[in-house]
């Protein structure tokens, strides 16, 4: 699976949007951008997956560039709520191990009043 | 309720103790993990199973050994705990494939926190 590199922290106004950059340069074709969010010690939460084409569900939002090697999360209208770590995870389909998800170090995002 | 339940969500034990901790689901999902999470090290996969009848090790299985009782049901064991398993452990679960494409996203449990002395 691709290395992702994510900046280690970020902050948002609240109301504000929010957006997660993350680079993938060595992504591959097959594989494909997922994002998840880590709330303070609980269980990691799905928030969105692409190939290539950008994508948005009820929680957020996911730009991929055309050469692929970078996408950005975008919440767009951050609340407090949305203070978690986010990572940006690159998977092959087939994958290897089971479906194994490597978590990197993550985007620490603190959404402020 | 939880799709996805672990207990016990705290456990302080001691060296040489062997501890299981449990995870169920309500999801109906075939496929089960589990991680351990350690500060500064983000999440390492432990063992993981596809299906009752199937058991895979993970990148970091040695000193644990799991059990899958029902579809529902997947336990870790620690046999004899040594205080470098102090960790948050996660338990997963996902279906076996995307109609749509890609890997499946995966349900994560509350988590265990696991102390040992």
């Amino acid at each position: 699976d691709a290395k992702t590199t994510q900046p280690p922290s970020m902050d948002c106004a609240e109301g504000r949007a929010a957006n997660l950059p993350c680079n993938h340069s060595t992504i591959s074709g097959n594989e494909y951008v997922y994002w998840y969010r880590q709330i303070h010690s609980q269980g990691p939460q799905y928030i969105i997956h692409g190939l290539k084409n950008n994508e948005t569900n009820e929680m957020a939002s996911l730009i991929i560039t055309e050469d692929r090697k970078s996408s950005t999360l975008i919440l767009p209208h951050a609340t407090l709520r949305d203070t978690a770590v986010y990572y940006c995870i690159v998977r092959a389909r087939p994958y290897n191990q089971g479906g194994k998800l490597i978590f990197g170090q993550g985007t620490e995002l603190s959404v402020k009043p | 309720d939880a799709d996805v339940t672990q207990t016990p969500r705290n456990r302080i034990t001691k060296t040489g103790k062997r501890i299981m901790l449990e995870c169920s689901q309500t999801k109906g999902h075939d496929r089960m993990y589990w991680y351990r999470q350690d500060p500064g090290l983000g999440l390492r996969l432990i063992y993981y199973s596809f299906d009752v009848k199937d058991i895979n090790k993970g990148e970091i299985s040695d000193g644990y050994s799991v059990s899958r009782q029902a579809q529902a049901k997947f336990s870790l064991s620690l046999e004899s705990a040594i205080p470098n398993q102090t960790a948050l452990y996660f338990c997963a679960t996902s279906v076996a494939s995307l109609l749509a494409g890609g890997p499946p996203e995966q349900f994560f449990g509350p988590g265990t926190r696991l102390t040992v002395l």
